[in-house]
């Protein structure tokens, strides 16, 4: 079955960066672009930005995408998600989830995600 | 930062229906892009309920079903169960500014 298996929680401090990793079992890694999706304690889920398993070509959201990086290892069949410049608002949990593209024009839903890592930016 | 809007909470007896409004505009739902569900249940992770505007994937009751119509998107669960008390949201595309994949603000729905 499909899993997405994410690293554990972190605590940084304002400025710094934090690189979490999405480890996925079950099927091709190279078939299936992967997202990113924030959440902030108590808020409404963020989109980030994804990556295309296959060529790795990357997307990420306006917001973020000065300070934002995902990447991949099909080796490892990994997606990784590091965010730069740390600021207190960054404090969220943060899932990998895996695109599923239907028949329509930018038609993308997420079918599995990964367990969440919640990122603390705290000095 | 584009939004599709929802309102914050609904609530509903056991066996009633609730609806979930989900309202766009012309960059994201109203532009013909598909509106998807989420279901998160309380501290888990966001579950896929509805995909492609009307589809439920395997394994999620009947009971739950969505409309897309114009700028808006719906989502109706019928004969609500405490098991459906939990945080929904809608996702769509949104091609303003340089194009991106959008969430809802989330619904609570509460089982009262």
């Amino acid at each position: 079955q499909v899993q997405l298996v994410q690293s554990g929680a972190e605590v940084k401090k304002p400025g710094a960066s934090v690189k979490v990793s999405c480890k996925a079992a079950g099927y091709t890694f190279t078939r299936y672009a992967m997202h990113w999706v924030r959440q902030a304690p108590g808020q409404r889920l963020e989109w980030m930005g994804w990556i295309n398993g296959d060529n790795g070509n990357t997307k990420y959201s306006e917001k973020l995408q000065d300070r934002v990086t995902i990447t991949r290892d099909t080796s490892a069949s990994a997606a990784y998600m590091e965010l730069s410049s740390l600021r207190s608002e960054d404090t969220a949990v943060y899932y990998c989830a895996r695109e599923i593209y239907g028949s329509g024009s930018y038609e993308v839903y997420f079918d599995h995600w990964g367990q969440g890592t919640l990122v603390t930016v705290s000095s | 930062q584009s939004v599709l809007t929802q309102p914050p909470s609904v609530s509903g007896a056991p066996g009633q229906r609730v609806t979930i409004p989900c309202t766009g505009s012309s960059s994201n739902i109203g532009a013909g892009y598909a509106v998807h569900w989420y279901q998160q249940l309380p501290g888990t992770v966001p579950k896929l309920l509805i995909y492609s505007n009307t589809n439920r994937p395997s394994g999620v009751p009947d009971r739950f079903s969505a409309s897309k119509s114009g700028t808006s998107a719906s989502l109706a669960i019928t004969g609500l169960q405490a098991e459906d008390e939990a945080d929904y949201y809608c996702q769509s595309y949104d091609h303003s500014l340089s194009g991106s994949y959008v969430f809802g603000t989330g619904t609570k729905v509460t089982v009262v």
